[in-house]
This record gives structure tokens, C-alpha cells and sequence, in this order.
């Protein structure tokens, strides 16, 4: 049984560009959240999708957007990327929203030059 | 303002000593979870505390929560090269289960 997935594992961009990032949920799990964890901190969160729309959000502005897919799986999508965004971005899936157990991915680490 | 502060921020220790490590806040939980990453994973739920004053134990972890519910603690016996990583303590909120995590404490236990 596969856990939760991320890809790329790494990635380089550069200011201003755009980046998407891709997660499938662990099997059976219908909710998946993206966590943002800057270097030497705690992982905060970003947003939550469940029945593929948007549930909650953290404070994080627009240029961070996402979507669900009728199979679970999830993009995070990042605009006018800035040097500030370069981090490790988690996703975490749960069996439901009800669910407090999340399991993670490995995550993303993103480098913005 | 973090809303849960974990101290030390810094741990290096040799191996088999013993370590305590803190989660503080203001405000009081429901309910307080513990995780450890490890470098390029990402965190793994440990154990969560549920009533004020419960201690729970896992292997040689025991995790305390304090009886008002505010703060909690991450006893280490005879650490292991094994335990290294970043610990994170974590509550969870909203109607989706939303996760506020501290800061972490990095540890590092030397063979």
C-alpha cells in the first residue's frame, strides 16, 4: 500500500516563473492538505481540498492555488513565484476531513534563484 | 507570535543520555499531537494527548500533557543515533482538521 506521493522531489526556478507541484493521497484517502515549511521552521499550512474544491485556507495570498481531482489527487500551484516561497511544500492526506491523522508526504523542495 | 513555542530549538547530545523537550502555549487544547522528520521525509505522527495530565509512553518516549491542557513535554530515555530529526509538536483546528505546528526542536544525538 502506497503512501502519499510527491513529484517533483526537487526543483529550481526562477523569480517570477510559475511552479506546480503534484501529491496523490495514501489509498482510500479522499482529503488532502499542503503544508509550506521554510528552512529551520515548523511546516504551515496552506489550504485543504475535499470533494475537489478549496475548504480552508491559511494565510497565504492568491498566487498559491490548487485543485483536486475526481481520483484524489492534488496540484499545488504557485504564480509570480518569489524568493521567499523557496521551502519544502508537504502534502498530507486523511481518510476523511473528520479524520486528525495525516500522514504525510516527502515533500517538494523548491528553490527560487 | 507562535502560537505553540518549543524549546530548546537545539539538542546535541551523546548517545544514551536523556532529553526533555517542550511544547508551550497560552492557550489551551483539545488536544496535542507529537511528530518527528527526518531529513527528506516528511513528519511522522508519533502520538497524540488527549486529557490534561495524561502521559503516554512509546518505547523509550514518554509524552506528557499538561493537566490545563496548555503545554506539553517529550521525554527521551537513553537517546539513539536513531532519534535524530526534527520534533514537532502540532494542534489541530477547524472543521477540516487544519494542523498549527511549533517550531520544532532539532535534535542531534551523536554516536
Amino acid at each position: 500500500d502506497a503512501g502519499v506521493t510527491q513529484s517533483p522531489t526537487h526543483l529550481i526556478k526562477t523569480r517570477g516563473q510559475q511552479v506546480t507541484l503534484r501529491c496523490s493521497p495514501k489509498s482510500g484517502h479522499d482529503t488532502v492538505s499542503w503544508y509550506q515549511q521554510a528552512l529551520g521552521q515548523g511546516p504551515q499550512f496552506i489550504f485543504q481540498y475535499y470533494e475537489e474544491e478549496e475548504r480552508q485556507r491559511g494565510n497565504f495570498p492568491d498566487r498559491f492555488s490548487g485543485h483536486q481531482f475526481p481520483n484524489y489527487s492534488s496540484e499545488l500551484n504557485v504564480n509570480a513565484l518569489l524568493l521567499g516561497d523557496s521551502a519544502l511544500y508537504l502534502c498530507a492526506s486523511s481518510l476523511s476531513r473528520l479524520q486528525e491523522t495525516q500522514y504525510f508526504g516527502p515533500g517538494t523542495r523548491l528553490l527560487v534563484l | 507570535t507562535q502560537l505553540l513555542e518549543q524549546s530548546p530549538q537545539f539538542l546535541s547530545i551523546q548517545e544514551g543520555e536523556n532529553l526533555t523537550v517542550y511544547c508551550n502555549s497560552s492557550s489551551v487544547f483539545s488536544s496535542l499531537q507529537w511528530y518527528r522528520q527526518e531529513p527528506g521525509e516528511g513528519p511522522v505522527l508519533l502520538v497524540t494527548v488527549v486529557t490534561g495530565g495524561e502521559v503516554k509512553k512509546l518505547k523509550r518516549l514518554t509524552f506528557q500533557f499538561g493537566d490545563a491542557r496548555k503545554d506539553s513535554s517529550l521525554h527521551i530515555t537513553a537517546a539513539q543515533p536513531g532519534d535524530t530529526g526534527l520534533y514537532l509538536c502540532a494542534f489541530s483546528r477547524g472543521a477540516g482538521n487544519m494542523l498549527t505546528f511549533g517550531g520544532g526542536t532539532r535534535l542531534m544525538v551523536k554516536p
